[in-house]
């Protein structure tokens, strides 16, 4: 079990501009799930995926954002045309199952300048 | 919809003091409870879940939790503090079956322990 992980950890970037953000799940979850903290509050759900299909979108994900998981494995997520607003943390998390602990990565600080 | 709500933003203990963080939810399905802590810069680190078994159910560090249904409650306990419990500490409802495991988070409770 070598854990969840997420690159870049921290990515800066002007308004404006396009940037992706991977993660690499424990390799036998099949739950992918990502979320989005800012300071001071709880992560908020974004999305997430049952092997490669993605089951559920929240509100929060407008179409500037985009994710895959291609062949089940990885995920990215894509933000276009990001906007101050877009600055957070931008957490990972996968589970074997409904309802098993996620187990989350370090995330990936976005910072727009 | 489900929902958390934890009391108190902020938290201070001296050393060796009892711990107690409060956390209550809102559910219309029995729910699955978990707390998580949050040191800077990092990830979220589970300390324990509650999944319809025992009531009391302990977790990693000495903490434990207590699930009362009749209180809607789920706070999380520990009796002797210590200075690496510094750290933010999220209670989590899970959406249920019907809606993908995702878990719905709290705003979070920093506790600072004094020497």
């Amino acid at each position: 079990d070598t854990g969840v992980s997420q690159n870049p950890r921290h990515k800066i970037t002007k308004r404006g501009q396009n940037v992706t953000f991977r993660c690499d799940p424990i390799s036998e979850h099949n739950r992918l799930y990502w979320y989005r903290q800012t300071l001071g509050q709880g992560p908020e759900f974004l999305t997430y995926f049952q092997n490669e299909a993605q089951l559920e979108k929240s509100r929060l994900l407008s179409d500037r954002f985009s994710a895959e998981r291609p062949k089940g494995s990885f995920s990215t997520l894509e933000i276009q045309r990001t906007e101050q607003g877009d600055s957070a943390m931008y957490l990972c998390a996968s589970s074997l199952a409904t309802n098993q602990p996620q187990h989350f990565g370090d995330g990936t600080r976005l910072s727009i300048l | 919809a489900q929902s958390v709500t934890q009391l108190g933003s902020h938290v201070s203990v001296s050393e060796g003091a009892l711990v107690l963080l409060r956390c209550n939810y809102s559910s219309s399905v029995p729910p699955y409870l978990f707390w998580y802590v949050q040191y800077p810069n990092q990830g979220l680190q589970l300390l324990l879940k509650y999944t319809s078994a025992a009531t009391l159910v302990k977790g990693i560090n000495g903490f434990e939790a207590e699930f009362k249904k009749s209180e809607t409650s789920f706070h999380l306990t520990k009796p002797s503090a210590h200075m690496s419990d510094a750290a933010e500490y999220f209670c989590a409802v899970s959406g249920g079956l019907n809606q993908g495991g995702k878990l719905i988070f709290g705003q979070g409770t920093e506790l600072s322990v004094k020497p």
